[in-house]
């Protein structure tokens, strides 16, 4: 069965640093995929990230990467030059793509960005 | 794009009446899901689709709830009859293959 933990339900990070949300997982799955989704007060889910399973670099989007360690089996976001807009909750979701293609999310964290 | 097309984006109904959410997804993608968040539960995945067909509904808390898709463009949730305990945002999310969700903007269902 699949499961994902995020362990921190809040952070709270200095504009312009860098901060950590950390999400472990586990599946008996060889192929999957990593999300992390953005949820900020308004309430839409945003898009952030991926990671392949069988991918060989860590993913990243401008400011944020997403550092991979399979063995672990974790998959923690890492957000650089924190800015007032990325206060919100972030969720990270693992889907199956080797058979089900179910996808299912943490219990997220929320991250507040100070001045 | 016009994106994930969820309606109505606020529902208050009374205790014991049937509630219909719908969704539109992106045109073209293949998998659609239901979620419902909570403070308490979270991020709840309910039921998901794939090209209509129903292929886990494992989270759909008990008979109360139904979900159907007739056709690429259209789903809906049902429930039947309501109670307090289903209030909750109800999201629903499409995607093509196993690239990420796209989600709508959510139903914010009040039972009162």
């Amino acid at each position: 069965a699949q499961k994902i933990t995020q362990t921190q339900p809040g952070m709270f990070v200095q504009e312009k640093e860098a901060v950590t949300l950390d999400c472990t997982y586990d599946t008996s799955d060889p192929s999957y995929g990593l999300f992390w989704y953005k949820q900020p007060s308004s309430g839409e889910m945003i898009f952030l990230i991926y990671q392949g399973s069988y991918d060989q670099q860590n993913a990243t989007e401008g400011r944020y990467s997403l550092n991979f360690q399979k063995a672990r089996k974790s998959a923690n976001l890492v957000i650089s030059a924190s800015q007032l807009g990325d206060s919100a909750m972030y969720f990270c979701a693992m889907r199956d793509l080797s058979g089900r293609h179910k996808l299912i999310f943490g219990t997220g964290t929320r991250l507040q960005v100070f001045p | 794009d016009a994106g994930v097309i969820q309606s109505p984006r606020h529902e208050v109904t009374e205790m014991g009446q049937e509630v219909t959410l719908r969704c539109k997804p992106i045109s073209g993608h293949d998998y659609l899901f239901w979620y419902r968040q909570t403070m308490m539960r979270g991020l709840e995945l309910l039921i998901y689709f794939n090209n209509n067909v129903p292929i886990d509904d494992s989270g759909m808390p008990e008979d109360r709830f139904s979900a159907k898709m007739p056709n690429a463009s259209f789903s809906t949730l049902k429930i039947q009859p309501s109670e307090p305990r289903d209030s909750a945002v109800y999201f629903c999310a499409s995607s093509l293959g196993g690239s990420p969700l796209h989600f709508g903007n959510g139903t914010r269902l009040t039972v009162t």
